[in-house]
């Protein structure tokens, strides 16, 4: 079946301006995750949902970043404000359940100018 | 230490096996994965192992899994040119649900 889709690719925007990222995980999939990874870094968490739980935050580096998964399906990770240091590739991933292997989407390139 | 560890680069010649190793942190770690990542793209599940194994083969890829020493390694034999990649290691922590927490990524250079 289809695997976890991200939009869009890329997104150059200027700094100070707002930005929505999109994910829409596996069919059936219960967990969603958000990671960044940045030039030469490794993979960031950012937030964790599962099911109808209140999601893990603890990844979220600013009150600038947040995110919503509606219908418990779609994600959509919003960068309010953004820096040039927001700049990253941020990756969407889902799990059958929170045991389950992670299977990552594409991934968005977040350019900030 | 807290992180996940593997060294960054590794080359070798086509034909060749390529051990990756890593060395995750928590002795409790459930689920222990590699994941392959080519440029420009997401992270592809290659292969895991739980951690009640010490080994599992899937075609050229071996996972060794030695929990006293928190040791993981993945062999790939006679390697191609097309396994040029970024290799990552993961660890489900037994203590955290969900997330998975990855070394920095070992850079696999395949050279004809």
């Amino acid at each position: 079946g289809a695997g976890v889709s991200q939009s869009p690719s890329n997104k150059v925007t200027e700094k100070g301006k707002d930005v929505e990222l999109r994910c829409d995980p596996i069919s059936g999939h219960t967990a969603l995750y958000w990671y960044r990874q940045s030039l030469g870094q490794g993979l960031e968490f950012l937030i964790y949902f599962q099911g109808n739980s209140a999601p893990d935050k603890s990844g979220l580096p600013s009150d600038r970043f947040s995110a919503e998964r509606t219908g418990g399906s779609v994600s959509t990770l919003t960068i309010q404000r953004t820096q040039q240091e927001d700049s990253a590739v941020y990756l969407c991933a889902s799990s059958f359940d929170s045991r389950s292997p992670l299977h990552f989407g594409n991934g968005t390139r977040l350019t900030v100018t | 230490g807290e992180d996940v560890e593997q060294s960054l680069f590794l080359s070798v010649r086509e034909g060749d096996s390529s051990v990756i190793n890593c060395t995750y942190t928590d002795s409790s770690s459930t689920y222990l994965y590699w994941y392959k990542q080519e440029p420009g793209a997401g992270l592809q599940l290659l292969t895991y192992i739980f951690s009640n194994m010490d080994m599992k083969q899937d075609q050229r890829l071996t996972v060794l899994l030695n929990k006293k020493d928190k040791h993981l390694s993945l062999r790939i034999a006679d390697t191609q040119t097309g396994d040029s990649a970024i290799y990552f290691c993961a660890e489900h922590r037994g203590s955290t649900l969900g997330r998975l927490y990855f070394g920095r990524g070992t850079q696999l250079t395949v050279w004809p």
